[in-house]
């Protein structure tokens, strides 16, 4: 199956510095990303959508300045936590479908391994 | 706007068993694709099974099976002959049927124990 590599696995940063995660579609493009948030025992919340070459689509109450995305590549999308705090401490999880199946109705998300983000 | 209710928390089956998870939604399209998908402790989101609005037979995945019922928008998840490596979180997800939408909508999930 398609395999989607995310970076680091955890991560423990100081508050106010920011931190960056990687999403990479290692054996297909992806013209979209998608990236998640997870809290303690709580289901994956949607935060934004990544367009390679465009700007992030964000949902309904992330702040596009506090959680920055570039989709520079079909291959890499990055999330960046700028100026973190303790309340930002979450997994963070992205996938991706493929590109060659955008016009086909039946296709999967694939999952990076997430990331655990700690801010102390 | 489309939701995914997982009633379950947690369930426990013994190893060899057969549980059902629950999963109901609320949509008012016609077509969409319905998932259950596995994360295990390494927390790797994994799919188990995918069903598509417009069949009405039920999908079938080695030991996996559901049970769609679209009229009552439920979609539940079979597991039989359980195992102990199908100890994991259970989400249910739904996603709309239209070119280039590929945006999930997740349940809460449910916490699957396998008792030896």
């Amino acid at each position: 199956g398609a395999v989607v590599s995310q970076h680091p696995s955890r991560v423990i940063c100081k508050s106010g510095t920011s931190v960056k995660i990687e999403c990479r579609s290692l054996d297909f493009q992806a013209t979209t990303m998608f990236w998640y948030r997870q809290f303690p025992k709580k289901s994956l919340m949607l935060m934004a959508t990544s367009n390679e070459g465009s700007k992030a689509t964000y949902e309904q109450g992330v702040e596009k300045d506090k959680f920055l995305i570039n989709h520079a590549s079909l291959t890499l999308s990055t999330l960046t936590v700028t100026s973190a705090h303790p309340e930002d401490s979450s997994f963070y999880i992205c996938s991706a479908p493929r590109a060659q199946a955008a016009e086909s109705q039946n296709t999967e998300a694939f999952f990076g391994q997430g990331t655990r983000l700690t801010v102390v | 706007a489309q939701t995914v209710t997982q009633s379950q928390p947690e369930m426990s089956v013994q190893e060899a068993e057969t549980v059902t998870l629950s999963c109901t939604y609320d949509t008012s399209e016609s077509d969409y694709y319905l998932f259950w998908y596995k994360q295990p402790p390494s927390r790797q989101m994994i799919l188990v099974i995918r069903q598509e609005a417009y069949k009405q037979q039920n999908a079938t995945e080695n030991r996996f099976s559901v049970n769609f019922q679209k009229a009552a928008k439920s979609f539940s998840l079979k597991i039989s002959d359980s195992q102990l490596g199908d100890a994991a979180m259970y989400f249910c997800a739904y996603r709309r049927y239209r070119s280039g939408t590929y945006k999930y909508i997740f349940g809460t999930g449910t916490r699957l124990k396998v008792l030896a």
